[in-house]
């Protein structure tokens, strides 16, 4: 099983309407998650971290469920720029603290 | 402005050559990283480092090798005996391990 898993998609949505993705992580003593935002032949950018409580910024809202062990993003109202690949990345412990990236999950936002 | 510069943009290789990727990062950072990126593919890690002189394989470090002897540098070597280095290479640097992360540009390698 692979560490941090993400379902590839792509999800092809239409302007305006709202999008969830899940990331689920196999190490329960995993400490901190983030989402990034990749374009096509781009660096991965940070769009937020995942606290334990949920947080939200703008349209997004991400959310930490331990007890399952899988993060989720949402996107409300989505815009053609949103169009991207999202990365599900987890920081694993054990001494190392090293970022592990999903495979990401392809977000298509059509007219 | 604080960055990470990762050089060059496009880099090919002949067979049996040895090429040398450049990441340099002024954020201070402690911790810097080697991703590779396949097409369609998340990012693998190849290298990383946590402190000056000291840095650990990741899970594909076969072929590539490393140095970390300036706190604000970490090139990464591609060498002859990785058979299939055509990818996108990403640099990061982050303030502690475990904190986010902060990428340079990429470089993709090709092989001629």
């Amino acid at each position: 099983r692979k560490e941090v898993e993400q379902d590839p998609g792509p999800f092809n949505v239409p302007e305006g309407a709202t999008v969830a993705f899940n990331c689920t992580y196999s190490n329960s003593a995993s400490q901190s998650f983030f989402w990034y935002r990749q374009d096509c032949r781009k660096e991965p950018k940070l769009l937020m971290s995942v606290y334990s409580s949920g947080n939200e910024d703008g349209r997004f809202t991400a959310q930490l469920n331990r007890a399952s062990q899988y993060i989720s993003l949402l996107i409300r109202d989505s815009k053609l720029s949103d169009s991207a690949t999202y990365l599900c990345v987890v920081t694993l412990s054990g001494g190392s603290y090293i970022p592990t990236f999903g495979r990401g999950t392809s977000l298509i936002v059509h007219p | 402005d604080g960055g990470i510069t990762q050089s060059p943009k496009y880099l090919f290789r002949k067979e049996g050559q040895n090429v040398t990727l450049s990441c340099e990062q002024n954020l201070n950072h402690d911790a810097m990283y080697w991703y590779r990126q396949d097409p369609g593919q998340g990012l693998r890690l190849i290298y990383y480092s946590q402190i000056v002189n000291d840095f650990q394989k990741g899970d594909i470090a076969e072929g590539y090798s490393v140095s970390r002897e300036k706190k604000e540098s970490f090139p990464l070597t591609v060498t002859s005996a990785q058979k299939n280095p055509t990818a996108f290479y990403l640099c990061a640097s982050s303030i502690d391990g475990g904190e986010k992360l902060f990428f340079g540009s990429g470089t993709q390698l090709s092989v001629l």
